[in-house]
């Protein structure tokens, strides 16, 4: 049973950039499977932010497409997210998850709380 | 870009009864729909793929059916840790996720 773990900053200043770290338990990341972002706030509700596979290939919601890139760490066993020039509508808990198949989100990790704040 | 419709937004149910969620899509997506559930302060669960295939230690009183653009998520007998939100979710160019059901206690 694969489990993945979310890391990062929980405070980031406007127009600056969220980063995050997804660890991968239980199971590789070089595995035949694509990588994802997902965040979930009051006023958008969940929210895809992309996808990634171990060779680097991805693809990103088009909406946040501009702010977005994500990379896979093969090494340590992780993908991660930056999101760059930030507001106060970037905060939201962030899930990274895997892909099952090309067309479900499952495993999703606790999922962590980023806030956008001076 | 597929727009994900659920119905209703609450139900307010007693344990043991039978739920019907509804989702509807904005066009066909075959039978490519999930159900996840997501209770307070958790990660949301896949519960449903491929409109009807139970997700793994789903417990059976969890079915979904459907196909093109009405799908149902339907629980038999509600169990006390039932009681939470559910949301459909398909993948055309992108992920998206349905607003969600609120299933709560009557």
């Amino acid at each position: 049973q694969v489990q993945l773990q979310e890391s990062g900053p929980g405070l980031v200043k406007p127009s600056g950039t969220l980063s995050l770290t997804c660890a991968v338990f239980g199971g590789s990341i070089r595995s035949d499977n694509w990588w994802s972002w997902v965040r979930q706030s009051p006023g958008t509700g969940l929210e895809w932010i992309g996808e990634i596979y171990h060779s680097g290939n991805h693809n990103y919601n088009p909406s946040l497409k501009s702010r977005v890139t994500m990379s896979v760490d093969k090494s340590n066993n992780q993908f991660s997210l930056k999101l760059t020039s930030v507001t106060a509508a970037d905060t939201a808990v962030y899930y990274c998850a895997r892909v099952l198949g090309r067309y479900y989100v499952d495993s999703w990790g606790q999922g962590t709380l980023v806030s956008v704040s001076s | 870009e597929i727009v994900l419709t659920q119905s209703p937004a609450t139900l307010s149910l007693s344990p043991g009864a039978r739920a019907t969620l509804s989702c509807r899509a904005s066009q066909s997506v075959s039978f490519y729909l999930a159900w996840h559930q997501q209770k307070p302060g958790q990660a949301p669960r896949l519960l449903i793929y491929d409109s009807s295939h139970r997700a793994t230690g789903v417990p059976d009183r969890f079915s979904g059916s459907g196909s093109g653009t009405e799908f149902t998520l339907t629980i038999s007998s509600l169990e006390p840790e039932d009681f939470a939100i559910y949301y459909c979710q398909v993948r055309a160019d992108s992920f998206t996720f349905g607003p969600g059901t609120k299933v709560e206690i009557k």
